[in-house]
């Protein structure tokens, strides 16, 4: 079955730090590949995706790069900020062309960054 | 942009009692919304997948009788869970289906509703 497994956390930073938050997966065929942001007491928010291998996702500073050779999904920012801080969820989708369908998510890492 | 609601946002209630939980889509109609639940620090679990107008799809080791779905229009969805009991206590998430411009399918989530049962 497919499954996501992302570093365990909390990671804690200090405000301009560089963020790597590793994300591997396990899946049949070409899954669309997501990361959301759950910020205290509210739901998940879509970071950015990637449907295809070797595509890019980014938004708000954040990167991430479908790598099917190393199955990895990994989530970069080159310097983050106190309104960072939240729970990171790394997730596929069996579905080539979005997430629109059951998703799997990863564990979740939390992330605070301190000034 | 999507938006997606529920109702309550939090809730309390006594063991043995059932409690109801309203996820809408505010902008725009979604024939398929999905339920999760997320226990503390951990990911989110896919519950089912609520078709409008028609049964509940439940995932495999989810109880359909006491998680009951009704999705009676296109814009709301209902999780009732009853005979409630404290190992239900979580907090539950909906997310609805809409279709992007770019033709592809999203998810957008609601803020969750945090259900604690005494």
């Amino acid at each position: 079955g497919n499954s996501v497994t992302q570093m365990e956390g909390p990671v804690t930073l200090s405000e301009e730090a560089f963020l790597t938050i590793n994300c591997t997966y396990t899946a049949t065929g070409y899954p669309s590949l997501f990361w959301y942001v759950q910020y205290p007491g509210e739901g998940l928010q879509l970071l950015l995706k990637a449907t295809k291998a070797d595509d890019k996702g980014s938004n708000k500073g954040f990167e991430a790069t479908y790598r099917k050779e190393t199955t990895s999904f990994h989530l970069e920012k080159g310097s983050v900020q106190v309104s960072d801080s939240a729970v990171y969820f790394c997730a596929l989708s069996p579905m080539v062309t979005g997430g629109g369908n059951k998703l799997t998510f990863g564990t979740g890492t939390q992330l605070k960054v301190e000034l | 942009g999507a938006v997606v609601s529920q109702h309550p946002s939090w809730v309390i209630c006594k063991s043995g009692t059932s409690v109801k939980i309203e996820c809408r889509s505010l902008d725009f109609q979604a024939t398929t919304m999905f339920w999760y639940r997320q226990f503390p620090k951990q990911s989110l679990m896919l519950m089912a997948t609520s078709n409008e107008g028609s049964k509940a799809t439940y995932e495999q080791g989810v109880e359909k009788d006491k998680f009951l779905i009704n999705h009676a229009s296109l814009t709301l969805s209902t999780l009732t869970v009853t005979s409630a009991h404290p190992e239900d206590s979580s907090f539950y998430i909906c997310s609805a289906r809409v279709r992007a411009g770019t033709g592809i399918y999203e998810q957008y989530f609601g803020p969750g509703t945090r259900l604690t049962v005494t």
